[in-house]
């Protein structure tokens, strides 16, 4: 079964500053797509940035961007010039061959002014 | 475009009735969807994968006659909560996936979620 885990319940980061959070993941699968979610206080869920497990290269959208590491089943999150509305709960994300989402337990993500 | 509506955002009820949770997809046909539960600061587990005409497939320690889910259409999915009780209070999320292109990448698109407290 896979499994996704993320180490850090919560984070802090100054504004403007830069933040990684960690997710590490567990699957014998070779084709998958792994996600970062945010989920504000309101609750929505918010596609944050996704990667197939096929491309080398690292997703980026905007001031988000991830490091994977295929063969370290490792799949960071990096938050560049962190904004006030950038704090959330962040959840990670796997998705395989079965389309369904399996979550890691979320990062609390906290911008002081 | 990609917008699942849910509906209604918030219900109370009292023990012993049933409850009716709407998720549509607005823009896009659905082939699948899927429900979610939240309890206060925890992540989501997935309680089931609902396919359009087709019966929905339970995750484990799921109860399928507690959570009736039925997918009609490409639009539309409900989670019917049968004779509610308090600890059925929870947070209660939908999504969808089913854009062409989408579906291949795995995309979920979610709904704004039902708070449900059963008193």
């Amino acid at each position: 079964a896979q499994t996704v885990t993320q180490s850090q319940p919560e984070m802090s980061v100054q504004e403007a500053e830069t933040v990684t959070l960690s997710c590490t993941y567990d699957t014998s699968e070779s084709d998958y797509y792994l996600f970062w979610y945010k989920q504000p206080p309101s609750r929505q869920m918010i596609l944050v940035i996704r990667q197939e497990a096929y491309k080398q290269q690292n997703a980026t959208e905007n001031r988000f961007s991830v490091n994977f590491q295929k063969a370290a089943k490792s799949f960071s999150l990096k938050i560049s010039d962190s904004q006030l509305g950038d704090a959330a709960m962040y959840f990670c994300a796997y998705s395989g061959s079965q389309g369904n989402l399996i979550f890691g337990k979320g990062t609390k993500l906290s911008v002081k002014p | 475009g990609a917008v699942v509506s849910q509906h209604p955002s918030r219900v109370i009820c009292k023990s012993g009735t049933s409850v009716k949770i709407e998720c549509r997809s607005l823009d896009f046909q659905a082939t699948t969807m899927f429900w979610y539960r939240q309890f206060p600061k925890q992540s989501l587990m997935l309680m089931a994968t609902s396919n359009e005409g087709s019966k929905a497939t339970y995750e484990q320690g799921v109860e399928k006659d507690k959570f009736l889910i039925n997918h009609a259409s490409l639009t539309l999915s409900t989670l019917t909560v049968t004779s509610a009780h308090p600890e059925d209070s929870s947070f209660y999320i939908c999504s969808a996936s089913g854009l062409a292109g989408d579906i291949a990448k795995n995309i979920q698109y979610f709904g704004a979620g039902t708070r449900l407290s059963v008193l």
